[in-house]
């Protein structure tokens, strides 16, 4: 599938890193969206853009850091993690009409991160 | 923050039976439930999905129903296959519209 891409894979970062994770999405989309998914744990929200504008940060540590350049790209700077941020980041993209209903989130195939 | 409980965490099934997952949501406002599939390394993938202004949808094998006065909707598979197995994640959105709460997910393996 090619509809929302993720770069790179999978990565493996040093708590004194610094990396971005990238996401592209080809399906004419408004909105895109950061999930964070651990082992047991729902998919966390944590960031939301709506026409390039950030729309809801659900308390994220700052050492997360994003950026939207325009509608088809969406950007995570890490910076300092730690271990416990391990995870597969997910991103997604959807439609959000005038009335902010609801439409599918599509998601790419995740970034596999492990902080040493 | 709403809330989104799904159960049951794990479940089992022979190939034919019929699986049921069931959700909770805490958000009175919420107007949209999807379900995803996640299978093994992949992306979760949309199979179904319910807005509030309906009680039930079908997709062949597939349907959801919806209780808005109990705050509860359910995902029922039939006649499952082999390859239904996989984690199942209901969502509910929040009232802001954009987030979607989603559930710890429901690991579903069919057994042939």
């Amino acid at each position: 599938e090619t509809g929302v891409t993720q770069t790179p894979r999978h990565l493996v970062m040093g708590m004194t890193n610094k990396k971005s994770l990238k996401c592209e999405q080809h399906l004419g989309h408004n909105a895109m969206y950061w999930y964070k998914q651990s082992a047991k744990k729902p998919l966390e929200l944590m960031f939301v853009y709506s026409l390039e504008e950030r729309v809801e940060n659900n308390s994220v540590p700052s050492r997360f850091s994003p950026e939207c350049p325009n509608s088809s790209h969406l950007f995570l700077h890490l910076h300092t993690l730690q271990p416990e941020d391990s995870a597969l980041y997910l991103c997604a993209s959807s439609s959000i009409r005038g009335d902010r209903s609801h439409e599918t989130q599509y998601f790419g195939p995740g970034t596999r991160l492990l902080v040493l | 923050g709403e809330n989104v409980e799904q159960h049951p965490s794990t479940l089992s099934v022979q190939e034919g039976d019929s699986a049921v997952i069931k959700c909770t949501y805490s958000d009175s406002a919420s107007n949209y439930f999807p379900w995803y599939k996640q299978e093994l390394g992949k992306r979760p993938q949309l199979i179904i999905d319910i807005r509030s202004n309906v009680g039930e949808k079908k997709d062949q094998r597939i349907a959801v129903t919806l209780n808005k006065t109990a705050k509860h909707f359910s995902l029922h598979i039939t006649e499952t296959q082999p390859e239904d197995s996989a984690v199942y994640f209901c969502a509910a959105n929040s009232n802001s519209g954009y987030a979607l709460n989603f559930g710890k997910g429901t690991s579903l393996l069919v057994t042939p």
